[in-house]
């Protein structure tokens, strides 16, 4: 059963970084038939995909963050991660990582639980 | 990019249907197959209810059936049972090689 847990930290300051780890578990990241995604949530409203990356490298993001975000893989660690630069209290949602199914399939059959992450002082 | 559109809420009684539509653009739901819709009840992750327009995945009910005309995609329950209350989201690729989500439709189960 794969299963994936997203970390980091839950409060981050206006103008930082928010950083962001996925571990998979239960089967290989390195695997080009799946894309490693990052979705997130504003408190009561609908999800926002967010980017993905293949383990291959090919990599794309919504245009709303494109010049804000970075989805790296570590085959090592068997995780990827996110990073949202300069952060605004719009970016206070739940993230969730996810697994996508490439190969012109695109959807998300596993989710992480999700981490709510808060942008404040 | 604008999210697909969905109604805000729908209800129905026990053992009645009820259909949620997701309506798209030709640059996405009316270009692919690559349709999703997800169950998210509160406090929890979505899951994967249907893929590419009319599959389900193992272990999700046949009450569950999804559906296509043009730019618009449409997930209906048969047989509605109190466990299905939820909210539910559909997601499509784009022809931007993105990935676009719907509002959320919010089922009632009266």
């Amino acid at each position: 059963q794969v299963q994936l847990q997203e970390s980091g930290p839950g409060l981050v300051m206006p103008s930082q970084t928010l950083s962001l780890t996925c571990t998979v578990s239960g089967d290989s990241i390195n695997n080009d038939l799946y894309y490693w995604s990052w979705i997130r949530q504003p408190a009561e409203k609908g999800l926002e995909w967010i980017g993905r990356r293949y383990s291959s490298g090919s990599t794309n993001n919504n245009p709303s963050v494109n010049s804000r975000v970075t989805v790296s893989v570590d085959t090592s660690k068997n995780q990827f991660s996110l990073k949202l630069t300069s952060v605004t209290a719009a970016d206070t949602a739940i993230y969730y990582c996810a697994r996508g199914i490439g190969r012109g399939h695109d959807y998300f059959d596993y989710w992480g639980q999700g981490i709510l992450v808060t942008v404040s002082s | 990019q604008s999210a697909l559109t969905q109604p805000p809420s729908v209800s129905g009684s026990p053992g009645q249907s009820v259909t949620i539509s997701c309506t798209g653009t030709s640059s996405d739901v009316g270009r692919y197959n690559r349709v999703s819709w997800y169950q998210q009840p509160p406090g929890t992750a979505p899951k994967l209810m249907i893929f590419e327009v009319s599959n389900r995945p193992s272990g999700v009910p046949d009450r569950f059936s999804g559906s296509k005309s043009g730019n618009t995609a449409s997930l209906t329950i048969s047989g509605l049972q109190a466990e299905d209350e939820a909210d539910y989201f559909c997601g499509s690729y784009t022809s931007s090689n993105t990935l676009i989500f719907g509002g959320g439709t919010k089922l009632t189960v009266l």
